[in-house]
């Protein structure tokens, strides 16, 4: 069964740094996705990205957050100046379409800042 | 109301019994519900998508009430195996690509 990949499985970053998080959407999937969950808290909704340029974003998505998609088939979420708030787990997901249609999520990567 | 609300639980049942979790939605022009079941520390997966007035898919079985904005599962015959944490999920916004997860209800099936 095709699945979301990410890479790292965790990042461990000093404060201030920049950070790149990917993800390989499934192939044949047009919209894609990036959540976050800090330790013990609920999946929060990022950003949605289709037709390489963003459809909606959360208050959390920044101007220290940033998305590409730089060939066919990554799919990268940049934090420029990373803060220690912005430890959690990352999850990359994609979707067939967009209304209606399930969203698959990659296995995530754990990021820490210190 | 909360956007999606759920109670976290936990539920401790045995091995075989039917359990059942609820989740309210404030949305009322959401047409589309989804359930996903997560694992400690692992990504969501999903378990069922609920389109209409239910689902049903072995011992899992959802239910929508539009009228009363609430949605639920019921596990029937409940595995060691189901022991998750189950997401109530509900997209959102004008485009409905924002998914909104509520906390998740907790189930810890037990021998």
């Amino acid at each position: 069964e095709p699945e979301v990949t990410q890479t790292p499985s965790h990042q461990v970053t000093q404060m201030g740094q920049e950070v790149i998080l990917r993800c390989v959407p499934i192939s044949n999937h047009l919209y894609f996705y990036w959540y976050r969950q800090i330790l013990g808290q609920k999946v929060e909704f990022l950003v949605s990205f289709y037709n390489n340029e963003i459809s909606e974003k959360s208050e959390i998505f920044d101007d220290q957050f940033s998305v590409e998609r730089p060939d066919g088939s990554n799919f990268t979420l940049k934090i420029r100046s990373t803060k220690l708030e912005d430890s959690a787990m990352y999850f990359c997901a994609s979707s067939v379409g967009d209304r209606d249609q399930p969203q698959h999520f990659g296995d995530g990567t754990r990021l820490s800042i210190l | 109301r909360k956007e999606v609300e759920q109670d976290p639980g936990p539920f401790n049942v045995p091995e075989g019994a039917t359990v059942a979790f609820n989740c309210t939605y404030s949305n009322s022009a959401s047409q589309s519900f989804f359930w996903y079941r997560q694992d400690c520390r692992k990504e969501p997966k999903l378990l069922m998508s609920v389109y209409s007035s239910g689902n049903e898919d072995g011992r899992f079985t959802a239910q929508l009430n539009r009228a009363s904005q609430y949605i639920s599962l019921l596990i029937r015959d409940s595995k060691l195996s189901d022991s998750a944490t189950y997401l109530c999920v509900v997209p959102m916004n004008t485009g409905f690509q924002k998914l909104v997860f509520g906390t998740g209800t907790r189930l810890l099936v037990s021998p």
